[in-house]
C-alpha cells in the first residue's frame, strides 16, 4: 500500500496563478483532510471531506477550494496564488468520521509563491 | 490567545536522556488526545493517543493527561539520535462531522551522540 500519495512535491507559482494539489488515498478511507504547515503556526486545517460527496471548511479556508472526486481522492484548488499561501500543504485521511481514528498523512507539497 | 499551546523549542539533549515535551490547552471540550512525531521534511505519524487522564506508556513513549490542569505531556525515555524530530501534540473534539484535529505548533528535537 502506498498509503496517502500528494503531487506534486514542489511547486513554484507566480502571484495570481492557479494550481490544483492531488491527493490519493489507498486504504478505503471515509475521510479525507487538507492542512498547511507554517513556521510558528503548526498544522491548521484548511478543508476536510467526512465522507465521499461532502466537504466542510476547516480554520483557514479562504483562497481555497477542494473537490472529493471519489472515495479516493481529494483535491485542494488555489485560484489565484498568493504569497501569504506559501506553505507545506499535507493531506490526510483517516478510517471514518467521529470516533479517534489515526489520520494518516500523506508526505507534503511545498509551494512557493512568489 | 491560541487554543494549544506548546513550546517550540528546540530542545537538544545528550542521548539517553529523559524527554519531556508539554502542551497546554484551553478548550474543556477536547476529548482525545494525540502526540505526533514529524521527521524533517516528512508528514507527521501518529505517535501516542489517549483520551483518559492518567499516564499510557509504549515501550521508551509515556503520555500523560491531566484535564483538570487542561496540560498533556510525552515522555521519552532512554532517548535515541533517532528520536530527533519534530513532536506535535494534537487535540479532538468529536462530532459526527469528522475526526478535526487542532494541532500544536510543535517542539523540535535533537538528540545527540
Amino acid at each position: 500500500n502506498a498509503g496517502v500519495t500528494q503531487t506534486p512535491k514542489f511547486q513554484v507559482l507566480k502571484t495570481g496563478q492557479s494550481m490544483t494539489l492531488q491527493c490519493a488515498q489507498d486504504m478505503n478511507h471515509n475521510s479525507m483532510y487538507w492542512y498547511r504547515q507554517d513556521p510558528g503556526m503548526g498544522l491548521r486545517l484548511i478543508y476536510y471531506s467526512a465522507s465521499e460527496g461532502t466537504t466542510d471548511k476547516g480554520e483557514v479556508p479562504n483562497g481555497y477550494n477542494v473537490s472529493r472526486l471519489n472515495k479516493r481522492e481529494f483535491s485542494l484548488r488555489l485560484e489565484s496564488a498568493a504569497p501569504s499561501q506559501t506553505s507545506v500543504y499535507f493531506c490526510a485521511s483517516s478510517e471514518t468520521p467521529g470516533g479517534v481514528y489515526e489520520q494518516y498523512f500523506g508526505p507534503g507539497t511545498r509551494l512557493t509563491v512568489t | 490567545q491560541k487554543e494549544v499551546e506548546q513550546d517550540p523549542g528546540p530542545l537538544s539533549v545528550p542521548e539517553g536522556a529523559i524527554v519531556s515535551l508539554n502542551c497546554t490547552y484551553s478548550n474543556s471540550a477536547f476529548q482525545y488526545f494525540m502526540w505526533y512525531r514529524q521527521y524533517s521534511r516528512k508528514g507527521p505519524e501518529l505517535l501516542m493517543y489517549t483520551y483518559s487522564s492518567g499516564n499510557k506508556e509504549d515501550g521508551r513513549f509515556t503520555a500523560q493527561v491531566d484535564k483538570s490542569s487542561k496540560y498533556i505531556s510525552l515522555f521519552i525515555r532512554d532517548s535515541q539520535p533517532s528520536d530527533s524530530a519534530t513532536y506535535l501534540c494534537a487535540m479532538s473534539v468529536i462530532t459526527g462531522g469528522g475526526n478535526k484535529l487542532t494541532f500544536g505548533t510543535g517542539t523540535q528535537l535533537k538528540v545527540e551522540l
